[in-house]
């Protein structure tokens, strides 16, 4: 079984539109999060989320929203894509802030 | 000046050397570090946590953390060609917020 897994792992769109990403952990974690890995493969936090609050919001347009409806599900909207969206996003989860992250499959979400 | 560094590489090795990655930081309040490894179009794996001072082994992998000089290395002994990945060095903030920060990577290349 997949410990963090994301849906879907592909998703091409135009430019302008509304989209979802799904995460869900089985692993019983507290914590979850959002990451955004560029063209260069750089990987940066988003956000995080511990027991369905949020505790890390980093200096992201506000197109994106996060939602967390249970521990074991961390959602991610974008409003308006835009072409510098096009990238790959990872949600991670952890049993508390200080443990160790795993990280889900990613997304590769490309602008049109 | 980045907040965690790494030399992008390529380091290639021959199979069978020792693989030597290294790593600074530069929040001096930080206590947690870790190495994911990343193949080519997947996501990051841990590999490696460590919180003290000193070596941390595992199998071929150690793990040198050098707080005072801010800096951390993994070693990789009896390179195989499936190490060859892009090595992400990982530090806890020291913030209340915990968040992860991650490096460029290094990509390690091990040739037969």
């Amino acid at each position: 079984d997949t410990a963090v897994s994301q849906t879907p792992k592909y998703l091409v769109t135009q430019m302008g539109n509304d989209k979802s990403i799904k995460c869900e952990q089985n692993l019983g974690h507290d914590t979850m999060y959002w990451y955004k890995q560029d063209s260069k493969k750089f990987l940066k936090i988003m956000f995080s989320y511990n027991n369905k609050e949020l505790i890390i919001n980093e200096t992201v347009p506000n197109r994106f929203s996060p939602k967390s409806p249970d521990k074991a599900h961390l959602n991610l909207h974008i409003n308006s894509l835009e072409l510098g969206d096009s990238a790959v996003y990872f949600c991670a989860s952890s049993q508390d802030p200080i443990q160790p992250q795993h990280f889900g499959d990613g997304t590769r979400l490309s602008i049109l | 000046q980045k907040e965690v560094e790494q030399n992008s590489g390529p380091l290639s090795v021959p199979e069978g050397a020792i693989a030597s990655l290294n790593c600074t930081y530069s929040d001096r309040g930080s206590q947690s570090f870790f190495w994911y490894r990343q193949y080519s179009g997947k996501s990051p794996e841990l590999i490696m946590f460590i919180y003290s001072n000193g070596d941390k082994e595992d199998g071929r992998v150690t793990a040198q953390l050098n707080k005072a000089s801010q800096y951390v290395s993994l070693l990789i002994r009896d390179s195989q060609p499936s190490d060859s990945a892009t090595y992400l060095c990982a530090v806890k903030s020291s913030s209340n917020t915990g968040k992860l920060i991650f490096g460029q990577g290094t990509t390690l290349q091990v040739k037969p």
